[in-house]
């Protein structure tokens, strides 16, 4: 089964300044199937970034996806006060799909 | 709009079953597989499953194989998930999901989520 693992677990940070999330896989696959979500409490999951590095409809673009092989990341160019969730990263390429266990965005 | 409408919360004893429906709109239904993920409180995303609407065609999640049923019916564009043996580790937020072909499977649309509590 395919690990995502994410880091850091929790990120304490500033609006206006710059998010760098983590997605780590256990195995290469192709970024062709790696997507990213944003998920506020009571909310379902947003899809923010697929394929690694497109970003889904209507998704400002301070959120950039990047990665390959192993290792991939989500960033958030200038927070805004929206933007403090919880992240997932997830892999669609191989069964079992899964995903990470999370980051958790915090206002600093 | 392209939209999920799940049915509402559940209150099931351990043992039981629960069943919760997805109704898709605002696309054809028949063209996007449908996924379903959980969420125990406080905890992060399960994947449980897949169905293909058009053909019926499933896969499951191991941890789900012989509990988890998933149906669908394209007279009414719905998509039904039964799981069954219920205990109180089941109990979470229930998320049926589209998976967009042109993303590579990506999942764009999310219902609502269905809250089943597994409670004696």
């Amino acid at each position: 089964e395919f690990v995502l693992t994410q880091s850091p677990g929790t990120l304490s940070l500033s609006p206006g300044e710059r998010a760098t999330l983590s997605c780590r896989a256990s195995q290469i696959f192709s970024s062709t199937y790696l997507a990213w979500y944003q998920q506020k409490p009571g909310q379902a999951p947003r899809l923010l970034i697929y394929g690694a590095s497109s970003r889904a409809t209507g998704i400002p673009d301070r959120f950039s996806g990047s990665g390959s092989g192993t290792d991939f990341s989500l960033t958030i160019s200038r927070l805004e006060p929206e933007d403090f969730a919880v992240y997932y990263c997830q892999q669609y390429n191989n069964w079992p799909r899964t995903f990470g266990q999370g980051t958790k965005l915090e206002i600093k | 709009q392209v939209q999920l409408v799940q049915s509402g919360p559940e209150v099931k004893k351990p043992g039981a079953s629960v069943k919760v429906s997805c109704k898709a709109s605002g696309y054809r239904f028949i063209t996007s597989h449908i996924h379903w993920v959980r969420q125990a409180p406080g905890q992060g995303l399960e994947w449980m499953g897949i169905i293909n609407p058009s053909t019926g065609s499933t896969i499951y999640a191991q941890n789900f194989q012989g509990r988890v049923t998933m149906t669908r019916d394209t007279s009414t564009s719905t998509v039904n998930m039964e799981l069954n043996s219920l205990r109180s580790e089941d109990t979470a937020v229930y998320y049926c999901t589209r998976a967009n072909s042109a993303w590579g499977g990506a999942l764009d649309i999310w219902g609502q989520g269905t809250m089943v509590t597994v409670s004696s």
